[in-house]
């Protein structure tokens, strides 16, 4: 049962280019989430989405794009990396049902230079 | 002002003791309450899920809510050192299974020494 796992792990980019993070669960929930940490400001909401094909902005969703094609994948992309997008991001997922809260992937430790 | 309010810590307590963690919210349409462990370099887990006001223990941790002062605890008794790590308040206003979203504290650093 491998949940929700996210990739890459850790990445190092530009400034200006553009990078894709992976998320993929196997839980077939409904609802999945990308988040940011970052040191002071706790978790921060960028996207969700309530089902395939079916996104919504966060918080903090300035420069950043998601799609939803599959039930079970969520890619985040950066368009055009800034140095403030240096984070870490984690993907949840939640299923519909009573009183699911949120399942968190492993996380993807980004840097951009 | 933020939302939910979480002192960072660090908190370093001797192994056995009681840990007390808090958070301080202002949105008074929360109903929901949870508590999240994160480890370091590792994705938050829930430890604790509570609806409205009042108590509930699951081993060594209790969760609090009291709706009134809009403060709520997590105990932990008998602390041991695995429980070290960063714990989250989380909050929302209706079931997370219906795509409400969640507001996070800003996370407390625990460590329990030996």
């Amino acid at each position: 049962d491998a949940g929700i796992t996210q990739s890459p792990r850790y990445k190092i980019t530009e400034t200006g280019r553009q990078v894709t993070l992976m998320c993929h669960q196997t839980w077939s929930h409904s609802y999945m989430f990308w988040y940011r940490q970052d040191l002071g400001h706790g978790l921060r909401l960028i996207y969700y989405s309530a089902a395939a094909d079916i996104t919504d902005k966060g918080e903090v969703s300035d420069g950043y794009v998601v799609s939803r094609s599959k039930t079970e994948n969520f890619p985040l992309t950066l368009e055009s990396a800034t140095r403030s997008q240096t984070s870490v991001y984690f993907c949840a997922s939640s299923s519909l049902a009573g009183r699911e809260t949120q399942y968190f992937g492993p996380g993807t430790r980004l840097l951009v230079l | 002002q933020k939302e939910v309010e979480q002192d960072p810590g660090p908190l370093s307590v001797p192994e056995g003791a009681i840990v007390s963690l808090n958070c301080t919210y202002s949105n008074s349409a929360f109903q929901y309450f949870m508590w999240y462990r994160q480890y370091s370099r590792k994705g938050p887990e829930l430890l604790m899920y509570t609806y409205s006001s009042g108590n509930k223990e699951d081993g060594r941790f209790t969760a609090q809510v009291d709706k009134s002062s809009k403060y709520i605890s997590l105990f932990i008794r008998d602390s041991q050192p695995s429980d070290s790590a960063t714990y989250l308040c989380a909050m929302s206003e209706g079931l997370t299974g219906g795509g409400n979203k969640l507001t996070f504290g800003t996370g407390t650093q625990l460590k329990v020494e030996l």
